[in-house]
C-alpha cells in the first residue's frame, strides 16, 4: 500500500505567489515524521523542512511552512514568495519510527514550475 | 562542510555488464543509504549501513545487487548483470545516527545510469 500520496504531479505558479504542495500519508505508528525534500534538476535532493508526529507546533523554515493537519493524515507544504529558483520536483516523505530504522518512504513528488 | 559525493555522475552499459557506484558520506555521519530513482518516482531505499553492518537490505535484489561499506566510511554499491530496468538515479545518503528522532538524511547528486 503506498505510504506517501502526492496527488499533484505537477504545477504552474507565478513568481512571488504562494504555493501549496499537498501530501497525504499512511501510517499505524503513533510516532513518526514528516519530511520535504526539494529535487532540481542537478539531481540533488535538499531537505527543507522536518514535522515531528508529536510536534505542537506547524513547522516553519524561511519561506517554507508546513500546514500539519495529523488527523487527516496530512502534511502539506506551503512556499510563500516563490522565486524562479524554486523551480523544482518536491518530494514528501515519511519516517515510521516504531517498525523503522530511519528508512524514509517517498511519495511520487510533484513538480512545481516558478514562471516570471 | 564537504556534502556526500558520489561518482561517477553518468554511467552507460550494456545489459549483462557489470557497474560498481562510490559514494562518500559527510564525515562522521554514521549511517549511509542507498536509494534508488527510477524515472517519475520517489527515492527507494536499497540498503541502509550502519557503521559497516548493514541494517535493511530488503528491498536490495540480491541475486544481481551487492554493498558494501569497508571501514564504515565509503561504500560502493555494485550491480553484476545490469538488466535494462536498472536504468535509474542512484542517490547516496547519510545521517548523523538512525536513533534520532528528526535524522535527516543528506543526498549527493546521484548517478545516472543507462543500460542499452
Amino acid at each position: 500500500a503506498q505510504k506517501i500520496t502526492q496527488t499533484q504531479p505537477g504545477m504552474f505558479v507565478q513568481e512571488k505567489e504562494a504555493v501549496t504542495l499537498d501530501c497525504t500519508y499512511d501510517t499505524s505508528d503513533q510516532s513518526y515524521g514528516l519530511f520535504w525534500y526539494k529535487q532540481p534538476s542537478s539531481g540533488e535532493m535538499i531537505f527543507l523542512i522536518y514535522q515531528g508526529s508529536y510536534d505542537e507546533q506547524n513547522a516553519t523554515e524561511g519561506r517554507y511552512s508546513l500546514n500539519f493537519q495529523k488527523a487527516r493524515k496530512s502534511a502539506n507544504l506551503v512556499i510563500s514568495a516563490s522565486q524562479l529558483g524554486d523551480s523544482a520536483m518536491y518530494f514528501c516523505a515519511m519516517r515510521e519510527f516504531e517498525n523503522s530504522w530511519g528508512k524514509l518512504q517517498f511519495g511520487a513528488g510533484t513538480q512545481v514550475v516558478v514562471t516570471p | 562542510e564537504a556534502g556526500v559525493a558520489q561518482s561517477p555522475r553518468y554511467k552507460i552499459i550494456e545489459k549483462r555488464q557489470s557497474v560498481a557506484f562510490w559514494c562518500n558520506p559527510i564525515s562522521g555521519h554514521a549511517t549511509l543509504y542507498w536509494y534508488q530513482q527510477i524515472l517519475g518516482q520517489g527515492p527507494k531505499l536499497l540498503i541502509q549501513f550502519q557503521n559497516n553492518g548493514v541494517v535493511d537490505d530488503s528491498q536490495l535484489p540480491k541475486d544481481r545487487f551487492s554493498a558494501e561499506r569497508l571501514k564504515g566510511v565509503d561504500s560502493t554499491l555494485k550491480i553484476q548483470p545490469a538488466k535494462l530496468e536498472d536504468s535509474a538515479v542512484y542517490l547516496c545518503a547519510s545521517s548523523l545516527a538512525q536513533g534520532l528522532a528528526k535524522n535527516i538524511q543528506y543526498f549527493g547528486a546521484g548517478t545516472r545510469l543507462s543500460v542499452l
